[in-house]
Parts: C-alpha cells; structure tokens; sequence
C-alpha cells in the first residue's frame, strides 16, 4: 500500500502567516493527490485535487503543488477558519491511502 | 444541493454484523463513484472501499478486506456497506462520500458521518 507521510504533525501559527504543509509518498503517486481540510465536529472538505487544482468555491489562499512523491500544501496568509487538520490522500493506488495529518494550530 | 446521509449505525457485538446506508440527492447517483470512508474516536482518516458509478470497480481497504461488502442501487441513489466480523478497531465514525468523477478515488462531498460502536 502507498504510505503517504506529512509533516510536520503539528504547526503553530499566527493569523496571517504564511502555512506549508508536506506530503510524500512512498512511491509515485504522478499527481493524484488531494488535501482535505476537517474542522472538529465536522467532515472533511475537498480543498485541493491533481496536486494543484483548487476545488469549488476554495479561496485563492489555498494552493498545491508538487508531483511523484514530494507535494506541499500552501495556505498563503491564515485566516481565523484555517486553523484545522489538513489531510493529504492519494487515489493512483488501490487501496487509496490518506496521510495521517497536519494539524495547523493558533500560536 | 448536493446532500449524503448515512443511517444504520450503532452499538454492536463483536462478531456481529450490521449493514449501514448511504441515501445520495442533489446529484445524478449513477454518474459518480462512491466511497466509505472511517475516522476512529480522535484519529485520522482511512478509506474503507469504493465502488465506481456502474459497480464494476471495486476496492477495499486491508483491514476490511474479506469482512466488509460494498454495494449500491442506482435506482434508489443509494450506497451500503455489509459489515460483517465486526471487530473492536471497527469502532469509527462512517463517512459516506461521492467521488469527484465516475470512478476517480478522490472526494468531493461528504456526509455527516454515522457512528459505529463495536463493543462487549
């Protein structure tokens, strides 16, 4: 199975700075990589899919990139609703695998 | 609007078995792939299995392989999973969630979840 690994686990920021997040894979996943992003109580939301292509009604803040086995995710300036867990998850392998997550914490 | 409600649920034995529903709306069912996907009380997310829109394509996860069935009625725009052997470790809040596309194995919208109790 894909293993993919994020980090780092936790990042502590503040409102308006600058987020990266990491993914990488245990083998090339091409650009078949999504992040989510999940609020306590509530399920996740699609933010990002094909490494860099923003899902419907997603802020322009919110930006992939990234190919094979090395993806980022970039939250360009946080906002007060970013603070979350952010996912990374793969779908060119059966089983499809999700990262064990990013939790961007207020510093 | 596009919606997904779980139902099915509950507290169960181990061993046991129990099947849970997704009912779809706001979207035409039979063009898109569906998904399980669980998340243990303060853990990470795993997929559980996926089938693609016409239920030829279908895959699951190592854990479940073997226990779990998954299935849909595109008449009734309807997805369920057969969980049977139920184990502790089972224990997870189920996310039924519909694929970006007919069979992409990426998700785009997703229920509220339907919690599952797997407990003596």
């Amino acid at each position: 199975d894909i293993v993919l690994t994020q980090s780092p686990a936790t990042l502590s920021l503040s409102p308006g700075e600058r987020a990266t997040l990491s993914c990488r894979a245990s083998q090339s996943v091409r650009r078949d990589l999504a992040w989510y992003q999940q609020k306590p109580g509530q399920a996740p939301r699609l933010l990002i899919y094909d490494a860099s292509n923003r899902a419907t009604g997603i802020p322009a803040r919110f930006s992939g990139s990234g190919s094979g086995t090395e993806f980022t995710l970039i939250i360009s300036r946080l906002e007060p609703e970013d603070f979350a867990v952010y996912y990374c998850q793969q779908r060119s392998y059966w089983p499809r695998t999700f990262g064990q997550g990013t939790k961007v914490e207020i510093k | 609007e596009v919606q997904l409600v779980e139902s099915g649920g509950g507290l169960v034995q181990p061993g046991r078995s129990l099947r849970l529903s997704c009912a779809g709306s706001g979207f035409k069912f039979d063009d898109y792939g569906m998904h399980w996907v669980r998340q243990a009380p303060g853990k990470g997310l795993e997929w559980v299995s996926g089938i693609s829109w016409n239920g030829r394509n279908i895959g699951y996860a190592d854990s479940v392989k073997g226990r779990f069935t998954i299935s849909r009625d595109n008449a009734k725009n309807s997805l369920y999973l057969d969980m049977n052997s139920l184990r502790p470790e089972d224990t997870a809040l189920y996310y039924c969630a519909k694929d970006i596309a007919s069979d992409r194995g990426d998700f785009q919208h997703w229920g509220q979840g339907t919690l599952v109790t797997v407990s003596s």
